[in-house]
This record gives structure tokens, C-alpha cells and sequence, in this order.
């Protein structure tokens, strides 16, 4: 157990549907960031939050959106879906220990589009 | 932009055999860390190498980082069944303002 959680574990949903995927960092981590991965592929790190302010974007949709709390749990909201986003969703907190930042991810959320 | 690639994609090895995956970039590494993700799974830190020529050990696991702190690899010694699964290589945060990059990951198959 990462410490990390996510909810829902898996949602089935419907194409043009919207969803929000929910990540609770562990206990003391400012950072959230979010991942893609679809079936087999690697992980596409989508954006980072730190604190409350996004801090780098990397390969996300227009479609999709995140945002953190003040209580730094973290929603990416997902809309217009498209089969083609049937992925595992991951987010990741870290923990950093001088020039090491490890990243501690949580279970996913598997999300699949009919 | 950045790439991570890693190589190879897939191997699948005979119990007690080793393994190796390699993991190359196009652009010189602040550091690099190494996940591995179980089959249905989250990926789960391994390690972090910061020097150039770094060398780490983890029981039957070998890490190295390259001189150029280009490329980096995972040996596993005698591997086991315990041992499947895909690994990562990541070039990870460095003060949290750049994107992660992951590299294309290895899948690891052992056959009793």
C-alpha cells in the first residue's frame, strides 16, 4: 500500500460522457501527477499539481482538466470521451529526501469507454 | 522533445536465466530512476542514480548509469518468478517544474 488512493477503482462510462477521477496524495506530499496508460503502453505523464497550482503540463488533452484542493486531494475531470480513452489512470505523490524525489503511485482508476 | 526509449520492448526468459533492459536517451539525464510495474499493478520505485558511472546494487538487481548519463540499465541476476512484470525507466522531477518522463518500459516474462 502506497499511501496514495484513488477512487474510483473502475468506471464504465459512454462516448461524449463526462468523468472525474479522484487521488488523495499521501499524508504530507504537496505534489500530485497524473498518468495515462493505455493497454500495454507506457505511462504518459499528463500534469502536475504542487500545493494547489499546476506546475508542468505534459501530453494532456484539451479535454481533459485537473485541479488540486486546499486539502490536496486532486480531480482530473475527463469529458467528451472517445474510446480511445480507455486507460488506466494513475496518480502518483512524492516524497523528496535531498536530490531524490520518488514517486509513490496510487492503484489507478481503469476507466473504460463503450 | 525529450525520449525515453528502452529496449528491449518484451523478453521472456527461462527461470534461473539473467536479464537485462536498457534504457537510452536523447538528451543528458539529471538522474534516472527505475519502477517496476507488476502485471495489473502500479508502478512501485526501485531506485534513483545520480552520478555518472553510478553503480547500484539490490540483491540479484544491478543498476548502472552511464558515463555520459545517457543511457542507464537493469541487470537481474538469476531471475525468478517473482521478477515479472514491466520495468520503467523514469527521468524523474528535479524540483517538480519539468515534465516526467517514463521511458517505453520492458516486459519481463519468466518461464518456470
Amino acid at each position: 500500500d502506497s499511501g496514495v488512493t484513488q477512487t474510483p477503482k473502475h468506471l464504465i462510462t459512454a462516448t461524449g460522457q463526462r468523468v472525474t477521477l479522484r487521488c488523495s496524495p499521501r499524508s504530507g506530499d504537496l505534489s500530485v501527477y497524473w498518468y495515462q496508460q493505455s493497454l500495454d503502453q507506457g505511462l504518459q505523464f499528463l500534469i502536475q499539481y504542487y500545493n494547489g497550482e499546476e506546475r508542468a503540463k505534459g501530453n494532456i488533452l484539451e479535454r481533459f482538466s485537473a485541479q488540486q484542493f486546499p486539502d490536496l486531494h486532486s480531480e482530473l475531470n475527463l469529458s467528451s470521451l472517445e474510446l480511445g480513452d480507455s486507460a488506466l489512470y494513475f496518480c502518483a505523490s512524492t516524497f523528496s529526501q535531498g536530490v531524490q524525489e520518488t514517486q509513490y503511485f496510487g492503484p489507478g482508476t481503469r476507466l473504460l469507454v463503450l | 522533445g525529450q525520449q525515453v526509449m528502452q529496449i528491449p520492448q518484451y523478453q521472456h526468459v527461462q527461470e534461473g536465466e539473467d536479464f537485462t533492459t536498457y534504457c537510452n536517451s536523447s538528451t543528458t539525464l539529471s538522474n534516472i530512476q527505475w519502477y517496476k510495474q507488476r502485471p495489473g499493478g502500479h508502478p512501485v520505485f526501485l531506485i534513483q542514480l545520480v552520478k555518472s558511472g553510478e553503480v547500484k546494487k539490490q540483491k540479484r538487481l544491478t543498476f548502472q548509469f552511464g558515463e555520459a548519463k545517457k543511457n542507464s540499465s537493469l541487470h537481474i541476476t538469476a531471475t525468478q518468478t517473482t521478477d515479472v512484470g514491466t520495468y520503467f525507466c523514469a527521468e524523474p522531477v528535479s524540483g517538480g517544474y519539468q515534465k516526467v518522463t517514463f521511458g517505453t518500459g520492458t516486459k519481463l516474462q519468466v518461464i518456470p
